[in-house]
């Protein structure tokens, strides 16, 4: 199994709600990512998890909440988010940081 | 800091052969990875160097030279399906290794 799995699909919130998006993988991958890429942008990373502790965040602001509950999910929480914020939310996952990272198929999201 | 340079755009026609550059400036420098990203889907691993030279992949190629902060994606017997950014990702040590993008180089493959 070589997937990363990422729910929902697609997800259109407003600025005042609370959302969760979820990423799984089962390769027994122990670091773990959040990125955003918006339209003809590269991905920019947000978050790096590291057996289940978090090692990098990059100054992002504190409406994304990440959690990884266990070593195959990672969720990121979205609360009171902008219009900016709208974007593609990439999950990917590798051996360890620094290997290949595979990639989830993306969230899209909009904030209305 | 860091910089990564990317030709913005590229054109080919299918059955060529297209070279992509990358030229970078990091500190820790610790490998360099191409993905292929095509349009509203996720990144694909294509290739990884960390030393000197030319890593082979049946149509793909990639080469990296540390000492000049220089690599290049080799893309042969091109086809339809080639059509999309082509991303430099450089893997940068400053206590975890983390995986900075250049902004990517978009490929159109004509027939």
């Amino acid at each position: 199994d070589t997937e990363v799995t990422q729910t929902p699909k697609h997800l259109v919130m407003g600025m005042t709600n609370k959302k969760s998006l979820k990423c799984e993988q089962h390769m027994g991958h122990r670091a773990m990512y959040w990125y955003k890429q918006k339209a003809k942008k590269p991905p920019e990373l947000m978050f790096v998890y590291s057996y289940e502790k978090l090692s990098i965040n990059e100054s992002v602001p504190s409406r994304f909440s990440p959690e990884c509950p266990n070593s195959s999910l990672l969720n990121l929480h979205l609360h009171a988010l902008q219009p900016e914020d709208s974007a593609l939310y990439l999950c990917a996952s590798s051996r360890q940081t620094g290997d290949e990272q595979y990639f989830g198929p993306g969230t899209r999201l909009t904030v209305t | 800091g860091q910089n990564i340079d990317q030709p913005t755009e590229m054109t080919a026609t299918e059955g060529a052969i297209v070279q992509i550059n990358c030229t970078y400036q990091t500190s820790g420098f610790n490998g360099l990875f191409w993905y292929q990203q095509h349009a509203g889907e996720a990144p694909t691993f294509l290739s990884y160097n960390v030393l000197d030279g030319l890593e082979e992949k049946g149509r793909f190629s990639s080469f990296l030279s540390r000492s000049k902060g220089y690599s290049y994606l080799l893309l042969k017997e091109l086809q339809m399906k080639d059509s999309a950014s082509y991303l430099c990702a450089v893997v940068r040590n400053s206590g975890y290794s983390t995986l900075t993008f250049g902004k990517g180089t978009m490929l159109l493959v004509s027939p």
